[in-house]
């Protein structure tokens, strides 16, 4: 069946140092995978995202690994700020299912002054 | 650009009583999803609309749950009678394609009592 799951509930970091978020994902037919943000009380807001076909992808502080050898996604953040603390939800996009998002359980990430 | 728009943002209600949620996409978008996120779990797809047309409501939880969009435009979620394990989150996202990134809304926080 379809599941995306992350490892780690919770990750608290240090202001300034990178933070590495983890997901695992079971179903290898996704098109693209994707991350985002969720602060509190807002809405989930995309980050980055990284076609199925792709080891690697960079954008603002954030990369992107995606291992399809063993299934696993994941999201660093480089000199990590007080702003990035927020929850971080990895989800596959299906295309051929009308792009639903198929999400994981979600990291909070703390970032420590 | 006004992004997509929830109301509203909290609903307390009985168990028994009825709750319409009320999503407002970006202007242009065809693609109108609504999503939940019960406390705790992930974040889990409801339906999907393109316009006016119901594409993919496998994510409904039950026949309690009904969603429209007459017009092709707004998105109502009404949820009759609620009962207590319908608190959670509604998220309402929107994209101008399927191929394309979805927006999200800021939520509505549905409390059943």
């Amino acid at each position: 069946g379809e599941s995306v799951g992350l490892h780690l509930p919770t990750l608290s970091v240090q202001e300034g140092d990178n933070s590495i978020i983890n997901c695992a994902y079971s179903n290898s037919a996704s098109d693209y995978f994707i991350w985002y943000k969720q602060e509190s009380g807002k809405g989930p807001q995309f980050i980055i995202d990284i076609r199925s076909n792709m080891d690697k992808r960079q954008g603002q502080r954030v990369t992107v690994l995606l291992n399809k050898t063993v299934k696993h996604l994941s999201l660093q953040i480089a000199a990590t700020q007080p702003g990035d603390s927020a929850v971080y939800f990895c989800a596959e996009i299906f295309f051929n299912q009308g792009g639903k998002l198929i999400f994981g359980q979600g990291t909070e990430l703390s970032v420590k002054p | 650009e006004a992004g997509v728009t929830q109301f509203p943002s909290h609903s307390v209600i009985e168990k028994g009583q009825t709750v319409t949620l009320r999503c407002d996409p970006i202007s242009g978008h065809d693609n109108l999803y609504w999503y939940r996120r019960v406390m705790g779990k992930e974040i889990k797809f409801l339906l999907h609309f393109v316009k006016e047309s119901k594409q993919d409501e496998s994510g409904m939880p039950n026949n309690r749950f009904l969603a429209e969009r007459t017009g092709g435009t707004y998105s109502t979620l009404k949820v009759q009678p609620a009962e207590l394990e319908d608190s959670g989150v509604y998220f309402c996202a929107s994209s101008q394609y399927v191929r394309e990134t979805q927006y999200f809304g800021p939520g509505t926080r549905l409390l059943v009592l």
